[in-house]
């Protein structure tokens, strides 16, 4: 089942310009994580968010964390031709079973970033 | 260099024929994990291990077998392979919860 989902499925803007995707998700989480897949690629960690946090920075990656809306945003600055990809949003699924977490990840947003 | 190895990069099989994805992690995570991913359907779960000779199964785990002899190796057998196991599969591991490391994937057709 997925946990997370991203929105928009779909952003496209020109290099130079912000780019914003979110991510919901249903039930309460321990972390946040959000990775980027380039084309048949392997996905690719980006950043963790803890649920204990509220925003976090890497590089021109901003991501924020609002746990009593159940979701997440994902800010890159100044977008690149290079930073086209699509971006999966996951989050950790309480097994109540064994009481292990397992990540479950949502269908992604495609991004295109026009030079 | 810590990476996830998978093969076949490609692979293209008969129904009916038994096959095996390789998956090895040189990073000694604890957590490994194996995934399909469909076009529409994003990254679903098929099984995963939470050390040596712990595996449950995720979300679609139908026709599919795991193993976890040793800490390394998390295999993917597909017993009886059908046209709808056509898809592509990536193995995951991290040493706790978050921060995954992904193969690079397996790209199966079925026909």
């Amino acid at each position: 089942s997925q946990q997370g989902e991203e929105d928009p499925q779909a952003l496209s803007i020109q290099e130079g310009e912000n780019a914003t995707m979110n991510c919901s998700y249903k039930t309460s989480i321990n972390n946040l994580q959000w990775y980027r897949q380039n084309s048949g690629r392997g996905l690719v960690h980006l950043i963790l968010i803890r649920s204990n946090e509220r925003e976090k920075h890497s590089g021109r990656l901003r991501v924020t964390l609002d746990t009593s809306k159940k979701s997440s945003s994902l800010l890159i600055t100044a977008s690149r031709a290079a930073d086209t990809a699509s971006y999966f949003c996951a989050t950790d699924r309480l097994l109540l079973s064994g009481g292990s977490y397992i990540p479950t990840f949502g269908r992604g947003t495609s991004l295109i970033v026009h030079p | 260099e810590a990476q996830v190895t998978q093969n076949p990069r490609y692979l293209i099989t008969v129904t009916g024929k038994k096959l095996t994805v390789t998956c090895s992690q040189n990073m000694n995570h604890e957590y490994m994990s194996w995934y399909r991913q469909d076009p529409g359907l994003g990254l679903r779960q098929i099984y995963y291990s939470m050390n040596v000779e712990v595996t449950d199964k995720g979300d679609v785990p139908e026709g599919y077998k795991v193993s976890r002899k040793e800490k390394r190796n998390f295999p993917l057998i597909l017993e009886s392979p059908s046209p709808n196991q056509t898809s592509l599969y990536f193995c995951a591991s991290s040493p706790d919860r978050g921060g995954y490391t992904f193969g690079s994937g397996t790209r199966l057709t079925v026909v």
